[in-house]
């Protein structure tokens, strides 16, 4: 099973959005509605952003959203803020009880 | 509140076998999966497995199908990840995880930082 594949960088100034895509395949991404996104900071453990393709845990603010076309998932980021500085990840159900995870985006907000 | 606390950081030689555990609490335990993660420094994250604690039946990734055995014990909640055959490469930080109500990964464990050295 290979890494989904995510854009080594992006960056914002605050207050603007920033998108960042995750590829997969059909036997992933493109194959269930079970994409997620998490957040990891320096020496942290990642935080859930977005589930299920779309889905915000309580507490996470509606400036993070979830998409997904054919084989790409995408997690936009509005409004950035200096806490959205962070590594992100996406993850994907692969079937069969396996998962994959991307190979993670480092944003930096300008 | 759901709670993962694993156990300390292991120095290991090449060849070893190392194992961490995970115990859970603020839940039912055999009523949420729960995977292994880890992540070598200044890398990504990369899913290993996961353990149906009801029943122990385990999934690992390809990458690590010869090498790790999950098991759990449900007397005591804990979950545990053995990783044999150890080389430098194995050098990480591992997590347990805990999903939230399907497929994703909401709560994780603070971490055991296995390394490998001779």
């Amino acid at each position: 099973q290979s890494a989904l594949t995510q854009p080594p960088s992006a960056s914002g100034s605050p207050g603007q959005s920033v998108t960042i895509s995750c590829t997969g395949t059909s036997s992933d991404v493109g194959g269930y509605n079970y994409v997620s996104w998490y957040r990891q900071h320096p020496g942290k453990a990642p935080k859930l952003m977005i589930y299920d393709v779309t889905k915000r845990p309580s507490g996470v603010p509606d400036r993070f959203s979830g998409s997904k076309s054919g084989n790409t998932a995408s997690l936009t980021v509005s409004g950035l803020q200096a806490e959205d500085e962070a590594t992100y990840y996406c993850t994907s159900y692969a079937g069969s009880n396996h998962y994959v995870f991307g190979t993670g985006t480092e944003v930096t907000v300008l | 509140q759901v709670q993962l606390v694993q156990s300390g950081a292991e120095v290991k030689r090449p060849g070893a076998s190392v194992t961490v555990s995970c115990k859970a609490s603020g839940y039912t335990f055999i009523n949420y999966y729960m995977h292994w993660v880890r992540q070598a420094p200044g890398q990504g994250l990369e899913w290993m497995g996961i353990i149906n604690p009801s029943n122990g039946r385990s999934t690992y990734a390809q990458n690590f199908q010869d090498r790790v055995t999950m098991t759990r014990d449900t007397s005591t909640s804990t979950v545990y990840m053995e990783l044999s055959s150890l080389r430098s490469e194995d050098t990480a930080m591992y997590y347990c995880a805990r999903d939230m109500s399907g497929y994703e990964i909401a709560y994780w464990g603070q971490g055991t930082l296995v390394t490998v050295s001779s």
